[in-house]
């Protein structure tokens, strides 16, 4: 049982270029997350996912995009990266949404450093 | 506002201590969910427990117990005997019933010496 995979592991990435996380559940949770983790402030939401079609913005939106064309599939994209996105960004997914009683599973985590 | 306040940075013990975690919330929601997560070393997020706001019954899993108390606010996470594995980092985090969202503390980092 995968659960949910994120891609790539790491990365390091020039400042100004594009590029996509990618998040993948086998679960058939309605709901997903992106979070990014950082030193001393724990983990932020960034953007998430009700169902599929529909997104929302977290506490930290601003920079990155995301789409939720299926259930499965969650795709994290910063369109211009900087270096204060350096983080370590993680995906999740909720059987529902987290207003219910229900709690959320985590994948490994991708390390992204911009230079 | 919802808001998760986890005062304890770090926490270092010797094998075999008893250890408490701390964790205070702030919400407005009457119907909220406490959650506790566990980061260890090796990076990923493993769940430990999920409570309501309506069960304010203590809950006991191994060594691990979880003091839920809504006048004070607070979640707390109790390891008992502790031992080197759990050495990690601790999040404590609030699911509102109006939010859909899961807001997390910064986390406290147990470091368990032998």
């Amino acid at each position: 049982i995968a659960g949910i995979t994120q891609a790539p592991t790491s990365q390091i990435l020039a400042a100004g270029r594009r590029m996509t996380l990618r998040c993948t559940q086998d679960m058939r949770h309605n709901a997903m997350y992106w979070y990014r983790q950082d030193l001393g402030l724990g983990l932020r939401l960034i953007h998430y996912s009700n169902t599929a079609g529909t997104t929302g913005k977290g506490e930290v939106p601003d920079g990155y995009s995301v789409s939720r064309a299926n259930t499965d599939d969650f795709p994290l994209t910063l369109a211009s990266a900087v270096p204060s996105q350096t983080s370590v960004y993680f995906c999740a997914s909720s059987r529902q949404p987290l207003g219910g009683d229900t709690e959320a599973f985590f994948g490994q985590g991708t390390r992204l450093t911009v230079v | 506002a919802q808001k998760v306040t986890q005062v304890q940075t770090e926490i270092s013990v010797v094998e075999k201590e008893d250890v408490t975690l701390d964790c205070v919330y702030e919400t407005r929601d009457t119907t909220y969910y406490l959650f506790w997560y566990k980061q260890p070393p090796s990076g990923e997020l493993v769940f430990l427990i999920r409570r309501n706001s309506f069960d304010e019954q203590n809950e006991i899993s191994g060594r691990y117990s979880w003091n839920f108390q809504k006048s004070t606010s607070s979640f707390n996470f109790t390891i008992t005997a502790s031992q080197v594995v759990d050495s990690a980092v601790y999040f404590c985090a609030l699911g509102g019933y109006n939010t859909d969202k899961l807001i997390f503390g910064t986390g406290t980092r147990l470091q368990v010496f032998p």
